[in-house]
């Protein structure tokens, strides 16, 4: 089945820095999305991506599906600490609306 | 987009019970998804919920172990059986409300078993 490697797996940062996080697939992908899970809460989606080579913004938020349809990444400028959270990258596993998810990348953001 | 509401939201089980977590959203949607969590893992899907007939299971789930039902636009169950600590995890709704949109999810039932 359709894989996706994340990385990295976590983050430890400094507020203000930014951010950059990928993710490859062992196949092409039509659709990348990107979401954010706080404790105690389900992901919530920050930006989907439809196209390859497009470049989607949300706030600080930068997100761009890869030319080869196989990867994306996630870059997040000037951040703060409420950007703490699971960042996960997801897609369409095998169909057109069963999602498979990346394992994670963990924000840790010092105040 | 659609407000999921997932009732409980946590739980405390014993071994060898089962438990029915509810999926409620304010509007009619065309695809409702159960997936579990596992702690300090990603989200995995364990079935999608068919409106009227039986849930589509994907591999490593089983009807027997996750009973699930849906029997209108806006509700679905999912029932873990027959309960051991294995299944101490999030169990998440998602749902898809068409036209192309993405998949949004409840805030999870979280899950304890002793």
């Amino acid at each position: 089945g359709q894989q996706l490697n994340q990385s990295p797996q976590s983050m430890f940062i400094q507020e203000g820095e930014d951010v950059s996080m990928n993710c490859t697939s062992s196949s092409i992908f039509n659709t990348w999305l990107w979401y954010k899970q706080d404790p105690g809460e389900g992901p919530v989606l920050l930006i989907a991506l439809y196209k390859a080579g497009e470049l989607t913004s949300n706030g600080r938020l930068t997100a761009q599906f890869g030319i080869t349809r196989k990867d994306s990444f996630l870059n997040i400028s000037a951040s703060i600490p409420s950007d703490v959270g699971i960042y996960f990258c997801a897609g369409p596993g095998g169909s057109n609306y069963k999602l498979t998810f990346g394992k994670g990348t963990l924000l840790t953001v010092n105040p | 987009s659609a407000v999921i509401s997932q009732k409980p939201s946590r739980d405390i089980c014993q071994r060898g019970t089962s438990l029915t977590i509810q999926c409620q959203v304010d509007s009619q949607v065309t695809m409702m998804f159960w997936y579990r969590q596992q702690p300090g893992q990603s989200l995995t899907l364990i079935a999608t919920a068919n409106q009227g007939s039986e849930a589509t299971y994907e591999s490593g789930f089983v009807i027997d172990k996750f009973p699930i039902s849906r029997p209108n636009l806006t509700f679905s169950t999912l029932t873990v059986s027959n309960m051991s600590p294995e299944d101490s995890s999030i169990y998440l709704c998602s749902v898809e409300t068409g036209g192309g949109e993405p998949q949004h999810f409840g805030d999870g039932t979280r899950l304890s078993i002793l």
